[in-house]
């Protein structure tokens, strides 16, 4: 079992609509939690980190966390083209690295 | 505020030259740096984690004597591939904490050998 798993997608999503993005983990004893953005060609951006149970708001962005599921998932709401990238979901045992899933690609649709 | 800068951004040599990569934090001081490689369509694979000061510590599998890392600084860290061959042609991509604080990446580097 891979320590972080994602659905490679691609996941297809109207414009407008809300993107959901999921992530589970292996590691009961993981602390931080984060989903980074990544464009083609480009390198990972942060754009959330979650450490607690329950969610966390930013603009257009939710990260909700459930440590008891072992499952840490992204919202993006009001879609837009521009979102359309891989997501990767990065988790911490509180030791200082961090292991990546495989990437959801998703993909906004006009 | 956390701005990671890598250079170069993209490197084409031929099989046998070593390329360093540098690696700085522009606005803050990173205890910690970490070094990624990524290959077409899959996800980034640690290579190995730097402390300031301290001996890089490897990923298993990643030979320390062919990819050398020096963290000179708190803003500095180097990747230096020696005697690179096709096969060392990647995206390698480095990171840069300030404990506790998230990782950030810099832009990468593309580097291609003939």
């Amino acid at each position: 079992q891979k320590e972080v798993e994602q659905n490679s997608g691609p996941l297809s999503v109207p414009e407008g609509a809300i993107a959901s993005l999921n992530c589970t983990y292996s590691d009961r004893v993981s602390q931080s939690f984060f989903w980074y953005r990544q464009y083609s060609g480009k390198s990972p951006e942060l754009i959330m980190s979650i450490y607690s149970n329950g969610d966390k708001e930013d603009g257009r962005f939710t990260a909700q966390l459930n440590k008891a599921s072992q499952y840490v998932s992204l919202l993006i709401r009001d879609s837009q083209p521009s979102d359309s990238a891989t997501y990767l979901c990065a988790v911490s045992q509180g030791a200082q690295k961090l292991v990546f899933g495989q990437g959801t690609r998703l993909t906004i649709n006009p | 505020g956390a701005v990671v800068s890598q250079h170069p951004s993209w490197v084409i040599c031929k099989s046998g030259t070593s390329v360093k990569i540098e690696c700085r934090s522009l606005d803050f001081q990173a205890t910690t740096m970490f070094w990624y490689r990524q290959f077409p369509k899959q996800s980034l694979m640690l290579m190995a984690t730097s402390n300031e000061g301290s001996k890089a510590t490897y990923e298993q599998g990643v030979e320390k004597d062919k990819f050398l890392i020096n963290h000179a600084s708190l803003t500095l860290s180097t990747l230096t591939v020696t005697s690179a061959h096709p096969e060392d042609s990647s995206f390698y991509i480095c990171s840069a904490r300030d404990a506790p604080l998230p990782q950030h990446f810099g832009d990468g580097t593309r580097l291609s050998i003939l």
